[in-house]
């Protein structure tokens, strides 16, 4: 069965610090790969899915078959990056979402 | 931009009552999802259903839940005998196409707390 695995629940960095969010997932087939975010009291947002390769808010994650790993960075930590990050796996034929434990993040000034 | 739309926002209901959590998703949207997250744990995956009937369903997904999209906008969730571990923030998503590689887009959740 698929897993997603996001070992720190709560991440504390010091603003203008690098951030690194893990996460690492367990499935046989080809993965698809997200990471969503929640800001205080709101719903998930989509921040990146890894077929895009794009940078969201400085954002970038990199999938990693061999490690089996979609680690999400950014250069420089802003206040504003304080939430709420899971990782999120879609597998069968419905897509559905298998999430992670979510990691916590905290931008101090 | 368009969003999902969860009704209502807090849903308090006695043990043992039935309860009815309505979700308008994404007008274009084929794709249908609910999930629901204890307080304290991870986003747990319940149902999907495309093209009105259930695709794929979880364990905890048994006989007193189900899904209706009874007109061309709402999509339901029905729990038809609550119980105290019913009590959870349930969310309800919606995708374009049935490509995994498209993103979900959720609702803001229904907070359920079961007395």
């Amino acid at each position: 069965a698929q897993r997603v695995t996001q070992p720190e629940k709560l991440l504390s960095v010091f603003k203008g610090a690098p951030v690194e969010l893990k996460c690492n997932y367990s499935y046989s087939g080809s993965p698809e790969l997200f990471w969503y975010v929640q800001y205080s009291r709101q719903r998930l947002q989509l921040l990146l899915r890894h077929i895009s390769r794009e940078s969201i808010k400085g954002f970038t994650a990199d999938l990693n078959k061999g490690e089996t790993s979609f680690h999400l960075k950014k250069p420089f930590a802003q206040e504003e990056d304080s939430a709420m990050y899971y990782c999120a796996l879609a597998t069968g034929g419905g897509n559905k979402l298998t999430f992670g434990t979510g990691t916590q993040l905290k931008v101090e000034l | 931009e368009p969003e999902v739309t969860q009704t209502p926002s807090h849903q308090v209901t006695q043990m043992g009552q039935e309860v009815i959590l309505r979700c308008v998703p994404i007008s274009n949207h084929l794709y249908f999802y609910w999930y629901r997250q204890i307080l304290g744990q991870k986003v747990e995956f319940l149902v999907s259903f495309y093209n009105n009937e259930i695709s794929e369903k979880s364990e905890i997904f048994d006989d007193q839940f189900s899904v209706e999209r009874p007109d061309g906008s709402n999509f339901t969730l029905k729990i038809r005998s609550t119980k105290l571990e019913d009590s959870a923030m349930y969310f309800c998503a919606s995708k374009a196409e049935p490509v995994g590689n498209q993103p979900q887009h959720f609702g803001d959740g229904t907070r359920l707390s079961i007395l």
